[in-house]
């Protein structure tokens, strides 16, 4: 079966520190990867999806950068933290396909809390 | 602008009653639907979804969702609910035009239920 962890679960930063979050995923190749953010009162929010090694998109301009080294592993950056960039982020993974998404369904990690001070 | 709509931020209610939660849309074209879960302290988990077919779609939990393209609404109910229900819920949406697997989603339900 498959799981998606995420690391580290709780994280507390100073404003203008760096962020380095972490992704993975077991029992499957080749998935779709996304980065997501929630942040207090709001829904969840897509930052960044990957169909592959390498392969980034950004869906909204921020602080962040996303980047997958490796099949299975998706990490979320930031040279210099921002108070906005506070809140829950959660990764998630599909299956990829032909690039069919008509029967595309995500599954979420654990998230990680980031509290930026 | 495009968007997810979910009516109702924070639902409380007794044991036994029933619940619907709503969910509208704004995006034309074909869209797959979901509801996800959150209870206290877990992952998100799925809680069903709608792709084609049938537009009454059935989840785990005995929650079920009825999909009415016309009113551009994806609404998730129970008829009876249990205190174990207690949890957060979120509509979230596939717009197969965008040719991506991304979801957007609502802002969720906070769902408290009184034992």
């Amino acid at each position: 079966s498959q799981t998606i962890h995420q690391w580290p679960a709780t994280l507390v930063q100073p404003v203008g520190s760096p962020l380095s979050l972490e992704c993975t995923v077991e029992g499957t190749s080749n998935p779709n990867l996304y980065w997501y953010r929630q942040a207090a009162g709001r829904g969840l929010q897509l930052l960044f999806y990957s169909v592959g090694i390498g392969q980034i998109s950004s869906e909204v301009p921020q602080n962040l950068s996303a980047s997958r080294p490796q099949d299975r592993q998706f990490i979320l950056s930031s040279k210099k933290l921002l108070l906005s960039d506070s809140g829950f982020y959660l990764c998630a993974w599909s299956r990829a396909g032909p690039r069919d998404y008509r029967t595309d369904t995500q599954y979420f990690g654990p998230g990680t809390r980031l509290t930026v001070l | 602008a495009q968007s997810v709509s979910q009516h109702n931020h924070h639902v409380i209610l007794s044991e036994a009653a029933s619940l619907e939660l709503g969910c509208n849309y704004s995006y034309g074209g074909t869209v797959n639907l979901f509801w996800y879960v959150q209870y206290p302290g877990q992952h998100l988990q799925l809680l069903l979804k709608y792709f084609s077919g049938d537009p009454l779609v059935k989840g785990i939990k005995g929650f079920e969702a009825e999909f009415i393209k016309s009113k551009f609404s994806f609404n998730l109910r129970k008829p009876s609910v249990q205190w174990s229900d207690t949890a957060e819920y979120f509509c979230a949406v596939n717009p197969l035009s965008s040719n991506t697997g991304k979801l957007i989603f609502g802002q969720g339900t906070t769902l408290q239920v009184k034992p």
